[in-house]
């Protein structure tokens, strides 16, 4: 069973920078697995924040950016703001027919 | 903008069908680019992928290997909309159940799972 892993908590001072990442059981992360990143608010449903590794939508502030580092998928935020506390999950394409969710890093703004 | 609305009951009794449906307004279930994927979440197993239907010359269906065998999806092209059967219920099924529209796997570079529907919180209990 494929397991993908991520930190699961990470505390960062406002107005300052931390990276999530997202690592998989069958080895390194590369642009093939399209990452994509969610975040979620208790009482929500996840909303959309990068898809194919980098790309960002329309909705996503610009603090917000995704990369592969050494074989993960991360996301790095920028310029932490208060509301950036959250869940925040990755997701991964197997191909084929698998997809499958991380943990989900709990971010704390303090 | 592109619409998902979910309905169904919020409590199923252990050993009975779970059915779910998911209206589309905005995009159509027929879509050439999007898959329409169903996702639960609880605290035991986090965000799990059930699977997801989509159409390219015909309609194909991908099941989760957790739910595959108990799992059913059906487009319905009349109503625009998407449902979910999953037989079988036990406790462990008990979860907010979500759709949301992603990429059929040849647009996996061009859009990612980016509308999700309000979410059914669902109680498997006699």
């Amino acid at each position: 069973q494929t397991v993908v892993t991520q930190e699961p908590s990470l505390t960062v001072s406002p107005g300052g920078t931390v990276t999530l990442t997202c690592a998989s059981s069958t080895g390194a992360v590369t642009r093939n697995y399209y990452p994509n990143w969610f975040q979620q608010k208790p009482g929500q449903a996840p909303r959309p924040l990068i898809y194919s590794t980098t790309n960002k939508h329309s909705w996503t502030p610009a603090r917000f950016s995704g990369s592969l580092l050494g074989g993960k998928a991360a996301l790095t935020l920028s310029g932490v703001q208060p509301e950036d506390e959250a869940e925040y999950y990755c997701l991964l394409y197997y191909g084929g027919v698998h997809l499958a969710f991380g943990g989900g890093t709990k971010l704390t703004v303090l | 903008q592109v619409q998902l609305q979910q309905s169904g009951p919020g409590l199923v009794k252990p050993s009975q069908t779970l059915s779910l449906t998911c209206a589309i307004s905005g995009d159509s279930v027929s879509s050439n680019s999007a898959a329409w994927n169903w996702i639960r979440q609880s605290p035991s197993r986090g965000l799990e992928w059930l699977g997801r239907t989509y159409y390219r010359s015909q309609y194909y269906n991908d099941y989760g290997v957790s739910v595959r065998g108990r799992i059913t999806f059906s487009p319905d092209t009349s109503k625009n909309q998407i449902s979910l059967q999953l037989n079988f219920v036990t406790p462990e099924d008990t979860a907010v159940y979500y759709c949301a529209r992603g990429p059929r796997p040849d647009y996996y570079s061009y859009f990612g799972m980016d509308v999700w529907g309000q979410g059914t919180t669902v109680i498997v209990s006699s």
